[in-house]
């Protein structure tokens, strides 16, 4: 069945570092794919989204691109800083418009 | 967008007792659904709540365990039911508006069970 693989964390960093956070999918077809952003003490929010392949997806200085070769959405930023400290969730669309997610990546960005 | 609610936020309950959880939408919702987190774990869907008819579980997941209602479009519940320490989790309920995209998640209820 469909599923997300993720890079596994956590991932520390020191602020305007260069952050990777790889994300691999296995699915039928072309489903839509996403990022998700868990902030501490907060619920989960939509960071950025590709509904088909090569389109890239953007919000706040992060970025991932829809790679069908690879099977890959890898999520960017340049540079971080301390308030992107979050647990970060890949996750692509189910059959039923539910979401599939990996397993989530704490990352911590020291001032 | 959409804002949703979710109650209680937190509770600790004794093995074999049952807990309903209460998802309330600012708006109407197409979809809504229920996830668990579990420690150090990722989201797994347990149901999509279909409004006024029986809901649909996923793999590992029955009515039995974890009977849902969506009477309408902005409200859901979810019972846990003759719970065990294994139900310990994070419950959280989340909705998609009209065709989109995107998913609106509640905060989450962290379920205790002793």
């Amino acid at each position: 069945g469909n599923s997300v693989t993720q890079m596994e964390g956590p991932v520390t960093l020191s602020e305007e570092a260069f952050l990777t956070i790889n994300c691999t999918y296995t699915a039928t077809g072309y489903p839509s794919l996403f990022w998700y952003v868990q902030y501490p003490g907060e619920g989960l929010q939509l960071l950025l989204k590709a509904t088909k392949a090569d389109d890239k997806g953007s919000n706040k200085g992060f970025e991932a691109t829809y790679r069908k070769e690879t099977t890959s959405f890898h999520l960017e930023k340049g540079s971080v800083q301390v308030s992107d400290s979050a647990v970060y969730f890949c996750a692509l669309e189910g059959s039923q418009g539910n979401l599939i997610f990996g397993k989530g990546t704490k990352l911590s960005v020291k001032p | 967008s959409a804002v949703i609610s979710q109650k209680p936020s937190r509770d600790i309950c004794q093995r074999g007792t049952s807990l309903t959880i209460q998802c309330q939408v600012d708006s109407q919702v197409t979809m809504m659904f229920w996830y668990r987190q579990q420690p150090g774990q990722s989201l797994t869907l347990i149901a999509t709540a279909n409004q006024g008819s029986e809901a649909t579980y996923e793999s590992g997941f029955v009515i039995d365990k974890f009977p849902i209602s969506r009477p309408n479009l902005t409200f859901s519940t979810l019972t846990v039911s003759n719970m065990s320490p294994e139900d310990s989790s994070i419950y959280l309920c989340s909705g998609t508006i009209g065709g989109g995209y995107e998913q609106f998640f509640g905060p989450g209820t962290r379920l205790t069970v002793l």
